[in-house]
């Protein structure tokens, strides 16, 4: 398949735990990236290579994939992490890339 | 600090061309690609392609085959992404980000956006 696909949207109560699936049978022989877009501004970088986020990224957000499904876990909700999220994956050879159609994450 | 500074936003009409710049700074520019990435209003992400500035590389989504220009000028760390025959589907904010790897299977950091109108 050549898709990867993600529920439209998730709400959390703040403090709570927000789970974000992504699918896709390529998968199991992709990484995944997983990043943060909020309206008007850059999207940034949040999983990369499944689960190591990089430095400057709160321990509140970590990733996982097991099979066909790659999760991004938000611990913790908090106000300011609404937004939309995005998974995307790569074929080793850097072609095509796929994103995730995005996930809007309401903060009730 | 990485930084990736993109040129200012460009109104164009149907069937003309732009070219977006995208200058990088902070890290050794030719051990990074370049990925670039847009998103029209009210849809997501998508991929348009990206260069490896250490050797020209490029790679395209099929969407853009034929229609999109990478190049990279490695006197001023600054990769220009150049999109022919525009249409108003081509109206959107264009992202440069720095890729990981080789080639490039994710980005770590963002430029901040160039948005593209096409209208006649």
């Amino acid at each position: 398949s050549s898709e990867l696909t993600q529920p439209p949207s998730v709400s959390v109560s703040p403090g709570q735990t927000a789970r974000i699936p992504c699918s896709g049978d390529g998968l199991p022989k992709q990484y995944v990236y997983w990043y943060q877009h909020k309206p008007g501004r850059a999207p940034v970088s949040l999983i990369y290579k499944d689960s190591e986020r990089p430095s400057g990224i709160p321990d509140r957000f970590s990733g996982s994939s097991a099979g066909t499904t790659a999760t991004l876990t938000i611990t913790g909700v908090q106000a300011e992490d609404e937004a939309v999220y995005y998974c995307q994956a790569a074929y080793s050879n850097g072609s095509p890339w796929l994103f995730g159609g995005g996930t809007k994450v309401t903060v009730l | 600090q990485v930084r990736l500074v993109q040129s200012g936003d460009e109104v164009k009409k149907p069937g003309a061309s732009v070219k977006v710049s995208c200058e990088a700074s902070g890290y050794s520019f030719i051990m990074n690609g370049i990925v670039w990435v847009r998103q029209a209003p009210g849809q997501g992400l998508q991929w348009i392609g990206w260069i490896g500035p250490y050797n020209g590389r490029t790679r395209y989504a099929e969407d853009f085959q034929g229609r999109a220009t990478m190049t990279a000028d490695t006197s001023t760390n600054t990769v220009h992404m150049e999109l022919t025959s525009l249409t108003s589907e081509d109206t959107a904010t264009y992202y440069c980000s720095r890729g990981g790897g080789d080639p490039p299977l994710g980005v770590d950091h963002w430029g901040q956006g160039t948005l593209v109108t096409v209208s006649s």
